[in-house]
């Protein structure tokens, strides 16, 4: 079973500042089986990023993903007020899936 | 537009087995997608308990194998999730889910239900 570690665990920032999310994997993950999710207190979690890289439909342009074989991130260049919430990676492989442990986006 | 809307008990006693249902409105759960589940403890991360196809073909996360089985129904368009001998470490918000058509991400999602194991 692939084992997902995020960090941080939780990132303080202001509005308009950038963030940096990791997602380290404990075996090579293809790049197409490696999505990330928000989730906001009460809800579902919400599919952002899916192949590492595309973009959910409708999703700003500010969120971006990235990476390859155990390293992988999620960045929002400027951060704005609906954004702070816990984010999740998520990986598929040998039939299996797994989720991190998540990083909570707080305001600082 | 695909929903998704779970039922079922939301309170179980140690030992009891959980059983909740899923149905689906807006698409047939006979397609190219994989049907799943999810828990999420108060507090923490979600957890993949297993998904199953239109085919009947089912994977479930190995801590909970012995423990899980889903099924179909076609004719009604929803499918379920039974969970044997639960404790209350099973205590969680379970949700039923949609991967996208080819791909192993959830798309869609119901709106979750908490099931408590308590005496």
């Amino acid at each position: 079973e692939i084992v997902l570690t995020q960090s941080p665990g939780t990132l303080s920032l202001s509005p308009g500042e950038r963030a940096t999310l990791s997602c380290r994997a404990s075996e090579t993950v293809y790049s197409r089986n490696l999505a990330w999710y928000q989730q906001k207190p009460g809800q579902a979690p919400r599919i952002l990023i899916y192949g590492a890289s595309s973009r959910a439909t409708g999703l700003p342009d500010r969120f971006s993903g990235s990476g390859s074989g155990t390293d992988f991130t999620l960045t929002i260049s400027r951060v704005e007020p609906e954004d702070f919430a816990v984010y999740y990676c998520q990986q598929y492989g040998n039939s299996l899936l797994t989720f991190g442990g998540g990083t909570k986006v707080e305001i600082k | 537009q695909v929903q998704l809307q779970e039922s079922g008990p939301g309170l179980v006693k140690p030992s009891d087995t959980l059983s909740l249902t899923c149905a689906v409105s807006g698409h047939s759960i006979s397609s190219t997608n994989w049907w799943g589940w999810i828990r999420q403890p108060p507090g923490k991360g979600p957890e993949w308990i297993g998904y199953i196809y239109y085919s009947g073909s089912a994977y479930y996360n190995p801590s909970l194998k012995s423990r899980v089985s889903m099924s179909l129904d076609t004719s009604k368009n929803q499918f379920s999730l039974k969970l044997n001998s639960v404790t209350a470490v099973d205590t969680a918000v379970y949700y039923c889910a949609r991967t996208s058509s080819n791909w192993y991400f959830f798309d869609s999602w119901g709106q979750g239900t908490l099931v408590t194991v308590s005496s």
